[in-house]
Order: structure tokens, then sequence, then C-alpha cells
């Protein structure tokens, strides 16, 4: 079964504060995503990749860069953090973007 | 606009009841759709996925179905147990390839009383 992590599970940062959210995924999938989910709202994309150094601009990108480093690493980054990016973070990963698999979540609360 | 509605929003039932849950799409074109169980502050599990036209399909207690022509899915949950409460979310792949993107809906949120 495909094994995704997110680290850390819980955030705390202030207005400005800069954040890396990291996942990393054991099954050689080649496609990574990360989505934030907001009460009322369906999980929304931010953004994704197919590869490691390839970046893709999902549906919600304002605010938000993100790195694949590698196979098995993709990394959310927010350098000037805001209220409204309040929310719980998502990372998923697949092979072909037919089923996705996804991580427990990383709970973040900018102040 | 939302593209994924699900219904009821939330919904209590008792121990050994069962339960349906709605999902309506406009999504185009629709490849496949499947629903996920997600327990409070943990990540989503894949229920069961339908494909075809009219499909449907088991998984234990869970049963869906699917009506491609009317855009509507249901997820039948049948003597549902404590464990059952979660939010249930439907989501709908508008290709069956990494191409495609996943449009998901907001969730039923289902708890299960004694």
């Amino acid at each position: 079964e495909a094994a995704v992590t997110q680290s850390p599970r819980n955030k705390v940062t202030v207005t400005g504060g800069n954040v890396t959210l990291s996942c990393r995924q054991t099954n050689s999938h080649n496609y990574m995503y990360w989505y934030r989910q907001d009460t009322g709202h369906g999980l929304r994309l931010i953004h994704y990749s197919y590869g490691a150094g390839n970046l893709q601009i999902g549906d919600v990108p304002d605010g938000y860069k993100a790195t694949r480093t590698t196979q098995e690493d993709f990394f959310l980054l927010l350098e000037l953090a805001s209220p409204s990016q309040t929310s719980l973070y998502f990372c998923a990963s697949s092979v072909q973007g037919y089923e996705q698999y996804f991580g427990p979540g990383t709970r973040l609360t900018v102040l | 606009k939302t593209q994924v509605e699900q219904s009821p929003q939330s919904l209590v039932v008792r121990q050994g009841e069962n339960c349906v849950l709605q999902c309506n799409y406009s999504v185009t074109p629709d490849n496949h759709l499947r629903w996920f169980k997600q327990d409070t502050g943990k990540g989503l599990v894949s229920l069961t996925v339908l494909v075809h036209e009219n499909d449907k399909t088991s998984n234990g207690r869970y049963s869906a179905t699917l009506d491609k022509d009317a855009k509507h899915s249901t997820l039948h949950i049948t003597a549902t147990l404590l464990d059952d409460t979660a939010t249930y979310i439907c989501v709908v792949g508008d290709r069956g390839s990494a191409l495609g993107r996943l449009h998901f809906g907001a969730g039923t949120q289902l708890i299960v009383i004694p």
C-alpha cells in the first residue's frame, strides 16, 4: 500500500512568518500534489509535480511556492504566511493521476 | 463554481441503521467517481471507485452506484457502526490519466450514535 508521510503534523506561525511543509512518498510514484482543505469546501489543488525538478501550478497557487527535490520529496513553501492560509494541508501521490494516495495532513494555523 | 455537490451536509444515525449519501456533479467529462472516508484529522482513504455508466460496486457494508446520465452517485452504508463516524467525500475525475483533474465535494459528515 502507498505510504505518504507529512511533517510537521501541526504548525503554528505568525503573520509574515516563513513555513515549509514536507511530504515524502516511498512508492516511487511520479506524481505528487499539494491540496488545502477548508470547511465548506472540497480539497483544492495548490501545486503538483510529475517528477523531480518539475512543478505545475494548481487552482489556488497564490501565496505558495513548491519544490520537488527528489522523486520522494515534495515541499510546500509559504514565505509570508497570512491568516487566510490557515488550513489543513494534504499531500498526495499517484502513478499516473488515476488513483491518488493521501498523507495524514498538516494543520497550519497563522496567527 | 462548485462542480460536486454532496447532500446532506451532515447526518446523525443510530448504530445499526442504514444510511444513504448523495453526490451530484456537473464535471465534464466524467471519467470516474470515487468515494473517500476521512476520519477526523486524518487523510482520505478510498472506499470504492465507479467508472462505467450505471456502475455498481460493493465493499463490505459500503455499496455505491453511479448514473452518468444523471451525473449522480449514491453511497449506501449498511448496519452502521460507531467507527463509521467520519466525513465522506465524493471525488470526480475528469480523465483517467495524469492529464486530468480531481474535483472534490465538500463532504457529508456522518455521526453514528449508540
